[in-house]
């Protein structure tokens, strides 16, 4: 399957444990996206990576969030002392980048969270 | 600054009637626009987009959506739902003038087939 992979797809933590998500794009893509979606509500844009260049980081992504792409290939993104709150669905997606055209962001299955 | 509204939670319709979701955004200008469907388990699937021309666009699955600027909704429709369809739908919009192609996505309608 060539498409986006996550890992884990669930992950149950303790409030105050760190996590570590991790996200396959496709092989080509050299942008990639991280997205949160809470329950009841669509997806919410977080960070892009444009190669291993993080370039945007919405606010939602506090000081506790941190996400890297070392390779310009797969990109993990970290929660640390995780909070209540962050349960959620983590959704990567990843599109071919340059000027002009749009390109389609295509999304992986996600990764769930729930922090106890 | 752009915003997506997809004013119905949850609908339920019959197999085999016809479907029609509806969605309106705020947005500047001509935004790309676009309908995603997200069933259990499964990543978020593009069933159409519109970018610009024909204000009518066809997408997969046998779904159709009209974009109207005067009334800033780009509503989604099919004329004849199979119970596979059940599953959560997105109304999404991205900016023209933005680099990251960054999406906008409304906060969903549930669709569920009654047998």
């Amino acid at each position: 399957d060539t498409g986006v992979s996550q890992d884990p797809r669930h992950k149950i933590t303790k409030r105050g444990q760190n996590v570590t998500f991790r996200c396959d794009p496709i092989s080509e893509h050299n942008r990639l996206y991280w997205y949160r979606q809470t329950l009841g509500q669509g997806p919410e844009f977080l960070t892009y990576f444009q190669n291993e260049a993080q370039l945007e980081k919405s606010r939602l992504l506090s000081d506790r969030f941190s996400a890297e792409r070392p390779k310009g290939s797969f990109s993990t993104l970290e929660i640390q002392r995780t909070e209540q709150g962050d349960s959620a669905m983590y959704l990567c997606a990843s599109s071919l980048g340059g000027t002009g055209e749009y390109n389609e962001q295509f999304f992986g299955p996600g990764t769930r969270l729930t922090v106890l | 600054a752009q915003s997506v509204t997809q004013p119905d939670i949850h609908i339920t319709v019959s197999e085999g009637a016809s479907l029609e979701l509806r969605c309106n955004y705020s947005y500047g200008a001509t935004p790309y626009l676009f309908w995603y469907v997200q069933s259990p388990g499964q990543g978020l699937q593009l069933l159409l987009k519109y970018f610009s021309g024909d204000t009518l666009v066809q997408g997969i699955k046998g779904f159709e959506a009209e974009f109207k600027r005067s009334q800033s909704s780009f509503n989604l429709r099919k004329p004849s739902v199979h119970w596979s369809d059940a599953a959560e739908y997105f109304c999404a919009v991205g900016s023209r003038y933005s680099s990251a192609s960054k999406i906008i996505f409304g906060s969903g309608t549930r669709l569920s087939i009654r047998p």
